[in-house]
């Protein structure tokens, strides 16, 4: 079955500084898709990076990065040079490419804090 | 860009009341989404559709049904409001899942409260 873990329920980082959050997952299927969403206080969710299990590279959109271990499961996302602008909340997804469907499941969320 | 509206961003309804969650996109888009959001579950599906009339359940669909009669508009409704249902409600919308990258585009919640 699939599942998505974010073992980090908050974090803290610098401003200007570079951050990671943590992000495991468990699939059987070998096509799939990995995504980060940023959440503000006001509550729309926010697509921010993409990975596919066949890239050979990892994603990367402005100072988001994706560090995608395949054979360890992690779809890290790495924010460089925070701002304050980055503190909420962040959901790792996934989604199958043959047995999932319609179907995008969400990890519990970290929730990030930059401080000044 | 992709807009997702959701009509009702906090309500406050009381137990044993029918609530109507309306979601309407602008995109076009085959596939809708009902999520409920609670701290430390992060996002579960609740129902989905894929087509005006078709709707498949989610992960938790007890006590929730939904409605598609127009392609731009999904409804969740809530036949009889408990106290657990009390949470942030998120709609979404996808353009047919043509592989696993499709991401899906949400509108900005509803807060839901039932008294």
């Amino acid at each position: 079955a699939q599942k998505i873990t974010q073992t980090q329920p908050g974090m803290f980082v610098q401003e200007k500084e570079a951050v990671t959050l943590d992000c495991t997952y468990d699939t059987s299927d070998p096509s799939y898709g990995l995504f980060w969403y940023k959440q503000p206080s006001s509550g729309e969710m926010i697509f921010l990076i993409y990975q596919g299990s066949y890239d050979q590279q990892n994603a990367t959109e402005g100072r988001y990065s994706l560090n995608f271990q395949k054979a360890r499961k992690s779809a890290n996302l790495v924010i460089s040079a925070s701002q304050l602008g980055d503190s909420a909340m962040y959901f790792c997804a996934m989604r199958e490419g043959r047995t999932g469907g319609f179907k995008t499941i969400f990890g519990a969320g970290t929730r990030l804090f930059v401080k000044a | 860009d992709v807009k997702v509206t959701q009509s009702s961003r906090y309500l406050v309804k009381r137990t044993g009341e029918k609530v109507f969650l309306e979601c309407v996109q602008d995109m076009d888009h085959e596939n809708m989404f009902w999520y409920r959001q609670d701290p430390g579950l992060g996002l579960r599906l609740i129902y989905f559709s894929y087509d005006v009339k078709m709707k498949e359940k989610g992960d938790i669909p007890e006590g929730y049904s939904v409605s598609r009669e127009k392609k731009e508009r999904f409804s969740l409704i809530l036949e009889s409001a408990s106290t657990n249902q009390t949470s942030m409600y998120l709609c979404a919308s996808s353009p047919p899942v043509t592989g696993p990258g499709n991401t899906i585009y949400f509108g900005e919640g509803s807060w839901l409260t039932v008294v």
